[in-house]
């Protein structure tokens, strides 16, 4: 059974500083890893997909990187701001379950002015 | 173009009461899920579905019965509601493309159970 863990499941951190949340998964067969993030009392907005081929994707201030064969992923923000404060969660769709998610808890992210 | 909506938004239920979840999306996607968010536990799969007129169980199904008649519709139901079904209820729906497609999220049910 996929397990998919993230640490640390909380960090505060002052604005303007580079961040790295992280995300370990224990089935390396997996078609996709995703980043999500929630605000509160919200629904899940994705932030980046990268393929089981992939490396890395970007998205403006985010990196996303994987490395398959370790089961680990990680999220950095760039020059982080009060308005990155959210969780953000991190899921694997597998080739035993399709295009079924299973997710992490969670690192909640609050980023002081 | 409104994405995916959930009815209702919030609701207090009394063990033992039933009540039906709605999931309406306006996406044309194939696959619908039903998940549930407890604090410490993540987000857990209840039942999905891969198309109008199929469903499928997902980790933590018993308790919960879904329809799919219409492809833009998923319903959730509960037919006799017990306190641990207290949670907060996300619906998504994503297309049929495994490797590249995300799943795109409602903005949740929060449902209590007394």
């Amino acid at each position: 059974k996929q397990e998919v863990t993230q640490i640390p499941a909380a960090l505060s951190v002052p604005e303007g500083e580079n961040l790295v949340l992280n995300c370990s998964f224990t089935d390396s067969a997996i078609y996709n890893l995703q980043w999500f993030r929630q605000d509160p009392g919200k629904g899940l907005t994705s932030l980046l997909l990268i393929q089981s081929s992939q490396r890395e994707q970007t998205s403006g201030r985010l990196n996303a990187s994987l490395d398959k064969s370790s089961g680990r992923s990680t999220l950095y923000i760039a020059a982080s701001q009060p308005g990155d404060s959210a969780t953000y969660l991190c899921a694997v769709s597998g080739e035993t379950s399709g295009s079924r998610l299973t997710f992490g808890e969670g690192t909640q992210l609050t980023v002081n002015p | 173009n409104a994405g995916v909506t959930q009815t209702p938004k919030f609701r207090v239920l009394k063990t033992g009461q039933s009540m039906t979840l709605l999931c309406a999306q306006d996406m044309n996607h194939e696959y619908m899920y039903w998940y549930r968010q407890d604090p410490g536990m993540g987000l857990r799969l209840i039942h999905y579905s891969v198309g109008e007129g199929t469903t499928a169980k997902g980790e933590v199904p018993d308790g919960y019965n879904v329809s799919r008649l219409k492809k833009q519709n998923f319903l959730l139901g509960l037919e006799s509601a017990a306190p641990s079904q207290t949670s907060v209820y996300f619906c998504a729906s994503s297309r049929r493309n495994r490797l590249a497609d995300t799943q795109y999220f409602g903005p949740g049910t929060r449902l209590t159970v007394l």
